[in-house]
């Protein structure tokens, strides 16, 4: 049973380009959840989707971040335009369906994305 | 807002000491506990959880207690060794909107000294 898949691992881009993350749950999974690392802090949340849905996206900043979970592959986290502030590492995580279980957050390895 | 503390932010300890980290949480609706491991170039891994109808959890060398009044709880950590070297976080979590909403700590960076 594969963890959370991420990818890629890097991703280096220019100011002024886009990011394209990719996550795929655990086999089962329906809930992802994308968190954002800068060095020498803790995880700070951006977004929670659901199959086709954005359940609460309060962490996400509201202009050139988008994120959607589509019905068919991964997740998806895009940063439209980046800039040298969006370098960071970039953790999905996915919980179990059912109510009684989804307390749960299993974390990918992330994506490091650093802006030249 | 919601937060939660968390201190040390680093810890020394050496080989077969124990350790103990400790967390304060703000929203007295939280209700589940977990603290992941986070190794260097990897994500965060669940180590060991608590709920709030609970107030230790032990899983072989690590426990975690939860003190619901004070809003603290801590991970233990005893008779540590090399692999256990790694920056550790907490979190607070509360059921709101159909799923959990988590607030982590700012992490501790944990060294064991062979």
């Amino acid at each position: 049973n594969a963890g959370v898949m991420q990818n890629p691992r890097h991703l280096v881009r220019r100011r002024g380009q886009e990011a394209r993350l990719r996550c795929s749950p655990m086999k089962g999974h329906s809930h992802v959840y994308w968190y954002r690392q800068l060095p020498e802090e803790g995880l700070k949340f951006m977004v929670y989707l659901q199959k086709e849905n954005i359940i609460d996206e309060s962490g996400m900043p509201k202009e050139r971040f988008s994120a959607e979970f589509p019905k068919e592959g991964p997740s998806i986290l895009r940063i439209q335009q980046v800039v040298r502030g969006d370098s960071a590492a970039y953790f999905c995580a996915s919980s179990p369906q059912g109510v009684a279980t989804n307390e749960k957050l299993f974390f990918g390895s992330g994506t490091q994305l650093s802006v030249l | 807002g919601e937060n939660v503390e968390q201190h040390p932010s680093t810890l020394s300890v050496q080989e077969g000491d124990s350790a103990v980290i400790k967390c304060t949480y703000s929203d007295s609706a939280s209700n589940y506990f977990p603290w992941y491991k986070q190794e260097l170039g990897k994500g965060p891994q669940l180590i060991i959880d608590i709920r709030s109808n609970v107030g230790e959890k032990k899983d072989q060398r690590i426990a975690v207690t939860l003190n619901k009044t004070a809003k603290h709880f801590s991970l233990h950590i005893t008779e540590t060794q090399p692999e256990d070297s790694a920056v550790y976080f907490c979190a607070a979590s509360r059921r709101t909107s159909g799923t959990y909403k988590y607030i982590f700590g700012t992490g501790t960076r944990l060294k064991v000294l062979a």
